[in-house]
């Protein structure tokens, strides 16, 4: 069954470095996403993307966030400058092409850790 | 953005039947209502989706009143692998355009 998969599963850096998690959509899937979760928490959305723009995005979507498809079939999230309250698990999720579904495959998730 | 309403958490038995209903009073008419599951560490994973009445699968039912302003999960014959946290959706599914919010969803603590 195909699925997103995301690297690294697990990433520790130091406040104020950049850090870039990647994901693999499924590859005919046209709509991707990235919702994070601090531990404990609820999944909270960030950004939504489609045909090389930004959809939609939240508050939490600030200027030291920012996503890229670089080649077709990485899409990328990237953190600028991080902050400790960046620490959260980060999920990718792509949909396929059908207009009315709410069905996201979601990827098994990126812990951030800033120290 | 409707906003749902769920309750916190649920205990249940293996073998019985568990229903998790969530309210969605300000329902738009756009709206649809998607459930989705998530374990620990792991991603949510889409469970069904319904606009009216009702609708089901192989692994849920989903029932929605002629209001529409509450939907009820109904997951038959629970096990002890289905403990986990179950999360009600209201969106507009348009194209890309579903900013799927998630609550704080329903915490099912399956038992022996």
């Amino acid at each position: 069954e195909p699925e997103v998969t995301q690297t690294p599963s697990h990433q520790v850096t130091q406040m104020g470095q950049e850090v870039i998690l990647r994901c693999v959509p499924i590859s005919n899937h046209l709509y991707f996403y990235w919702y994070r979760q601090i531990l404990g928490q609820k999944v909270e959305f960030l950004v939504s993307f489609y045909n090389n723009e930004i959809s939609e995005k939240s508050e939490i979507f600030d200027d030291q966030f920012s996503v890229e498809r670089p080649d077709g079939s990485n899409f990328t999230l990237k953190i600028r400058s991080t902050k400790l309250e960046d620490s959260a698990m980060y999920f990718c999720a792509s949909k396929g092409g059908q207009a009315n579904t709410g069905e996201l495959f979601f990827g098994e998730g990126s812990r951030l850790t800033v120290l | 953005l409707a906003k749902t309403t769920q309750p916190i958490s649920m205990d249940s038995y293996e073998g019985q039947e568990v229903n998790i209903t969530c309210s969605h009073n300000n329902i738009a008419t756009n709206d649809y209502i998607t459930w989705y599951q998530q374990f620990p560490s792991q991603g949510p994973r889409f469970i069904i989706q319904g606009y009216k009445t009702k609708v089901t699968n192989e692994v849920a039912s989903l029932f929605i009143p002629a209001d529409r302003k509450s939907s009820t999960l109904s997951l038959p014959r629970v096990s002890l692998s289905d403990t986990a946290v179950y999360y009600c959706l209201v969106g507009v599914l348009s194209g890309g355009y579903n900013k799927l919010i998630f609550g704080a969803g329903t915490r099912l603590a399956v038992h022996p």
